[in-house]
C-alpha cells in the first residue's frame, strides 16, 4: 500500500512563528503535493513538485514555501505563522505514469492552529 | 479551465436507502474522473476512477459511478447506505494523466438510523 506519513496531526502556535509540515511518500512518486482544505472551500493547492528540487506554485501560494531535497520528502513552509493560516493541511503523492490515471495518494493530514 | 461541481453540500439518507451524491464536470476532452472519501479527521481515500473503457465504475464499500459524456457527469451510487458510509465525498477531475486533479467542493453525507 501507498503510505504518506505527515509528521504532526495537531500543532498550535503562535502569530509570527516559523512552522516546518513535513512530509514522506514510501512508493518512489515523482510528484508531491501540498494542499489546505478549510470549511466550504474544500481542497486547494498550495504547492507541488514534480522533481527534486523543483516547485511550482498552486492555487494560493502566499504565505508558504516548499522544500523538496529528497525525491521521497516535501516540506511546506509557513515563514511567519499567522491566525488565517489555521487549517488542515493534507500532503499528498502521485505517480507519472499515465496507467495510474493521475491518481493522488493523500495523507492523514495535519490540524495547524495559529493563536 | 477544469471545473468540478457537487450538487447539494450536505445529503442524508436514511440507512438501507439508496446513496446518490451528483458530480458534474467541465472539461474539453474526455477526462480522468475520480471519487474521493474522506471520514472525519483523515485523510482523502480514494473510492474510484475513471481513465478510459467501461463507463460504469466500480469502487469500494459497494459503491459505483457512471461516466456520461453526454450530460458531462459522473455520480456517485450505493444502493443501501450503511452508518459507516458517514463522510465527506469529493469528486475530482484531471484532463489527462499529466494535468493537475481539481476537486470538487465536496458533498457531506449523513446517515440516519
Amino acid at each position: 500500500d501507498v503510505k504518506v506519513t505527515q509528521s504532526s496531526r495537531y500543532l498550535v502556535k503562535r502569530t509570527g512563528e516559523k512552522v516546518f509540515l513535513e512530509c514522506v511518500q514510501d512508493m518512489d512518486h515523482e510528484n508531491m503535493f501540498w494542499y489546505r482544505q478549510d470549511p466550504g472551500l474544500g481542497l486547494r493547492l498550495i504547492y507541488f513538485s514534480y522533481d527534486v528540487k523543483m516547485k511550482e506554485k498552486g492555487d494560493i501560494p502566499e504565505g508558504y514555501s516548499v522544500s523538496r531535497e529528497k525525491k521521497e520528502r516535501f516540506s511546506l513552509i509557513l515563514e511567519s505563522a499567522s491566525t488565517n493560516q489555521t487549517s488542515m493541511y493534507l500532503c499528498a503523492s502521485s505517480p507519472l505514469d499515465r496507467r495510474s490515471g493521475n491518481t493522488i495518494y493523500f495523507g492523514e493530514g495535519s490540524w495547524l492552529t495559529v493563536v | 479551465a477544469q471545473s468540478v461541481t457537487q450538487l447539494g453540500s450536505h445529503v442524508s439518507v436514511s440507512e438501507g436507502a439508496l446513496v446518490l451524491l451528483r458530480c458534474n464536470y467541465s472539461s474539453s476532452v474526455p477526462p480522468y474522473l475520480f471519487w474521493y472519501v474522506q471520514y472525519p479527521n483523515q485523510g482523502l481515500q480514494l473510492l474510484l476512477k475513471y481513465t478510459t473503457g467501461a463507463t460504469l465504475v466500480k469502487g469500494i464499500n459497494g459503491f459505483e459511478a457512471e461516466f456520461k459524456k453526454s450530460e458531462t457527469s459522473f455520480h456517485l451510487t450505493k444502493p443501501s447506505a450503511h452508518m459507516s458510509d458517514a463522510a465527506e465525498y469529493f469528486c475530482a477531475v484531471s484532463p489527462t494523466s499529466y494535468d493537475k486533479v481539481i476537486f470538487g467542493p465536496g458533498t457531506s453525507l449523513s446517515v440516519i438510523p
